[in-house]
């Protein structure tokens, strides 16, 4: 199993609904988790960190950790077509100062 | 606060040739990462360095080197390029101690293309 994985997509969801990514992660990943947008041609940028068991909102983003089930959500509400990007999911490695990126979900809002 | 920057943003160089790339960190952040991104394999880890001490390092070949200088710049050489070496290569950089360690903030990367 990759140390971080989420599913490829396209993910496609209407103007203004909720879109849900998800992230599951093993053992060789630690408990703090990141996402990360990226734009087409842009460098990944930082949207969400979680480092507990549970929620933690910001603004339309809602990042969920379930550490029993060993994943990881973004949730973004309202979504709008300029969330339209890759989202990607980051975990700490265990051996520590560095992350294990999936290969990220690939996001459509569609007006 | 200024961004993360590196240089260069594009090359262009032909196998066998060696190149460096730069990369300066936020003010106050004394972790610097590197990574490639390419298509096929997204983000892979290449190494991290934290007040010019290497503290982790990625499954790349020796060819990938990297040093960190005591102002935090961080610069990362690959020697004897292949084809299968061009990729984006970005930089992140992150307080690396505390509480917030690891959040890791990229600069726009360098495109490296080999011929």
């Amino acid at each position: 199993q990759k140390e971080v994985e989420q599913n490829s997509g396209p993910l496609s969801v209407p103007e203004g609904a909720i879109a849900s990514l998800n992230c599951t992660y093993s053992d060789r990943v630690s408990q703090s988790f990141f996402w990360y947008r990226q734009y087409s041609g842009k460098s990944p940028e930082l949207i969400m960190s979680i480092y507990s068991n549970g929620d933690k909102e910001d603004g339309r983003f809602t990042a969920q950790l379930n550490k029993a089930s060993q994943y990881v959500s973004l949730l973004i509400r309202d979504s709008q077509p300029s969330d339209s990007a890759t989202y990607l999911c980051a975990g700490e490695k265990i051996s520590g100062y560095a992350l294990n990126f999936g290969k990220g979900t690939s996001l459509l809002v569609t007006p | 606060k200024a961004g993360v920057t590196q240089t260069p943003r594009y090359l262009i160089k032909t196998r066998g040739q060696q190149v460096t790339l730069s990369c300066s960190p936020i003010s106050g952040h004394r972790s610097v990462s590197w990574y490639q991104q390419t298509p096929g394999q997204g983000l892979q880890f290449l190494f991290e360095y934290f007040s010019e001490t290497q503290r982790n390092k990625g499954n790349f070949p020796g060819r990938f080197s990297g040093r960190q200088f005591s102002n935090s710049r961080s610069e990362m050489n690959v020697s004897t390029l292949e084809l299968g070496d061009s990729a984006l290569y970005l930089c992140a950089s992150s307080l690396g101690q505390g509480p917030r360690a690891n959040e890791q903030f990229f600069g726009p990367g360098t495109r490296l293309t080999v011929l």
